[in-house]
């Protein structure tokens, strides 16, 4: 157990619907980084979160959004979903966000299908 | 920009009998360097990393790997398989240089079987 948690675990919708997943950090953890894996595109970083702020950004939507609370917990947000968004979605948390001194760790994932 | 190689995308070993999964990079300045497994229905669970010092890193499970900056390689190695080693297995990089926020770029992965 990494210490992360995802919810929910799993998610099946339709085309056109809007989802959140969430994520918490390890505690203590400051850094939220979030990832799509996908039988085509394989393991993508998507942004990443540290205290509350925006630190980074890679290959995300323009339809998918997310943000890190005070609590420092994180949510991402999908919208006007298309079957090739069917993808496990990972979390992963560190203290500071340097991964050359911290180890990412990662949660269970969210697997969403899309039909 | 930083881009990760993987070569084979799976790999059939016999217990008991030496793993070597193979990871190249490409990249100016020589990153951080991971490799990460992943069980079936499960996260990424770190093995090892080498961001400086000895280029033999030793992780857990009994991997280890080796960091050769001529070669620019970071391949995984255990010398005798266990069943329980079936699993995926990821080579990640991060840039050194982006202090603060340094993301993960991952290979294709690489599927471990184990031959009983």
């Amino acid at each position: 157990d990494s210490g992360v948690t995802q919810t929910p675990k799993h998610l099946i919708t339709a085309t056109g619907q809007r989802v959140t997943l969430r994520c918490s950090p390890r505690s203590g953890d400051l850094s939220v980084y979030w990832y799509q894996q996908s039988l085509d595109q394989g393991l993508q970083f998507l942004i990443q979160y540290y205290n509350g702020e925006e630190r980074a950004k890679g290959n995300i939507l323009e339809r998918f959004s997310a943000q890190q609370f005070p609590d420092l917990h994180s949510e991402l947000n999908l919208s006007s979903l298309e079957l090739g968004d069917s993808a496990l979605y990972f979390c992963a948390s560190s203290p500071r966000g340097t991964s050359g001194i911290d180890t990412q760790y990662f949660g269970p994932g969210t697997r969403l299908t899309v039909l | 920009a930083q881009s990760v190689t993987q070569l084979g995308s799976h790999v059939s070993v016999s217990e008991g009998a030496l793993v070597l999964l193979r990871c190249n990079y490409s990249s100016s300045v020589p990153p951080y360097l991971f490799w990460y497994v992943q069980y079936p229905n499960q996260g990424l669970q770190l093995l090892l990393k080498y961001t400086t010092g000895a280029t033999l890193v030793k992780g857990i499970n009994g991997f280890e790997a080796e960091f050769k900056k001529s070669e620019t390689s970071f391949h995984l190695t255990k010398p005798s398989a266990h069943m329980s080693d079936a699993a995926e297995y990821f080579c990640a990089v991060s840039d050194r240089r982006n202090f603060g926020n340094e993301k993960l770029t991952f290979g294709t992965g690489t599927r471990l079987t184990i031959i009983p």
